[in-house]
């Protein structure tokens, strides 16, 4: 079993659709969750980063952390052509240097 | 303000060839990766270094070997190129004040062994 899975995709919706984007792991003592967006031909980016359990919103993302289920998830509102892009989760130990990343989810935001 | 630059953007490569990936970060980050991604996959932590002059195995540290004698440099060995090896190459670093688990990542290399 993988420590994280996420579902490759491609996912394609219309402009303006709320996306919600997931993760599941293994390791119950992940305690850093991040999300990272990759353009094409470009290094990823962090996009939202939460510390434990609980939800985090910056603008139109969304960043929900379920540790009792080892889930987390990222929502995008009024998603635009520009949100296409894949979308990497991440996590990390708490006293580990290492981020484990999902295998990316690929995102279409249609117009 | 440059960031992580890496170098070469793109290489070919006979089997059996060596080559050293550059890898150079101006944010006096201790913290350094190297990370490769096939297609429709996510990034394989190949080695990483916590420091200058400490270094240590990811998940993918096989045909690679690395270095790390400044803080602002980080480069990848490949010795004797295999068709396997083919992959875009990305380096990254990380500072440790704040909270921010902010990796910044170079833009890349494409490495191609035929």
């Amino acid at each position: 079993q993988k420590e994280v899975e996420q579902d490759p995709g491609p996912l394609s919706v219309p402009e303006g659709a709320i996306v919600s984007l997931n993760c599941t792991y293994s390791n119950s003592a992940f305690q850093y969750f991040m999300w990272y967006r990759q353009y094409s031909r470009k290094g990823p980016e962090l996009l939202m980063y939460t510390y434990s359990s609980g939800n985090k919103e910056d603008g139109r993302f969304t960043a929900q952390v379920d540790k009792s289920s080892k889930y987390i998830s990222l929502f995008i509102r009024d998603s635009q052509p520009s949100d296409s892009a894949t979308y990497l989760c991440a996590m990390r130990l708490s006293s580990a240097s290492k981020i484990i990343f999902g295998s990316g989810t690929r995102l279409s935001i249609r117009p | 303000n440059a960031g992580v630059t890496q170098t070469p953007k793109f290489r070919i490569l006979k089997i059996g060839q060596s080559m050293t990936l550059q890898c150079t970060q101006d944010m006096n980050h201790n913290y350094m990766y190297w990370y490769r991604q096939d297609p429709g996959m996510g990034l394989k932590l190949i080695y990483y270094s916590v420091g200058a002059g400490i270094t240590d195995k990811g998940e993918v540290p096989n045909g690679y070997n690395v270095s790390r004698s400044t803080t602002e440099d980080f480069p990848l060995r490949l010795e004797l190129a295999a068709p396997s090896q083919t992959s875009v190459y990305f380096c990254a670093s990380r500072g440790t004040s704040g909270i921010t688990d902010t990796q910044y990542f170079g833009p890349g290399t494409r490495l191609t062994v035929l």
